[in-house]
């Protein structure tokens, strides 16, 4: 019920392609959708985030899609360059008190080739 | 503004004795911290919600007595490993939330704790 499944598990794009990673979730209850980007060593920074009440939301050269039927939501990045090599994760939280209590997605490990 | 400062980054330490880990929030109150830990090229995994004054709630699975947990302070949690065992290295990571406001929660930098 708490499960976020996230995929794929890695991705290879060339600069200046688009990576797409998609997650799905089962927990109707959750309300709250970051993506985080890792790198090596380092604590997850957050990416950008949704709410549920809105089907799009974008940052710069990121987009989050959000599909509430089917319960997926996916992460565009425009414009890949090979800085943006890294892990990313999806993750879910619940309102409440419960914001910031995260489950995450499997993880992404995403290669922008030069 | 919203800095995470875990102490230390990494440490090794012997089976059998125990090591401590600072979570503070550097320019916030947080009156509630949470603690997760990451194993090689896995996800983080969430051990337990650490609020300000009360008793640390752990998910299922973390045994409370080995990962010790107080919030002593708004912007002080600690992680305590008891008697470590190699099974226990990883990388263990805190998040501290904004007390009363939305919500994202805050990431520290990680500590990588080693046990041989």
């Amino acid at each position: 019920q708490q499960q976020v499944k996230q995929s794929p598990q890695s991705l290879i794009v060339q600069k200046g392609g688009i990576s797409i990673i998609n997650c799905a979730y089962e927990n109707t209850a959750f309300d709250y959708f970051p993506w985080y980007q890792q790198f090596p060593g380092k604590g997850p920074a957050l990416l950008i985030a949704i709410r549920p009440d809105v089907s799009e939301k974008k940052e710069g050269r990121f987009t989050i899609s959000f599909n509430k039927s089917a319960k997926q939501f996916s992460l565009h990045i425009m414009d890949s360059q090979p800085g943006d090599s890294a892990t990313y994760f999806c993750a879910a939280s619940t309102g409440g008190t419960s914001y910031g209590k995260l489950t995450f997605g499997q993880g992404t490990i995403l290669t922008v080739h030069p | 503004g919203a800095v995470v400062s875990q102490h230390p980054s990494w440490v090794i330490c012997k089976s059998g004795t125990s090591v401590k880990i600072e979570c503070r929030s550097l320019d916030f109150q947080a009156t509630t911290m949470f603690w997760y830990r990451q194993f090689p090229k896995q996800s983080l995994m969430l051990m337990a919600t650490s609020n300000e004054g009360s008793k640390a709630t752990y998910e299922q699975g973390v045994e409370k007595d080995k990962f010790l947990i107080n919030h002593a302070s708004l912007t002080l949690s600690t992680l305590t490993v008891t008697s470590a065992h190699p099974e226990d290295s990883s990388f263990y990571i805190c998040s501290a939330k904004i007390a009363g406001v939305g919500t994202e929660a805050f990431f520290g930098q990680g500590t990588r704790l080693t046990v041989v």
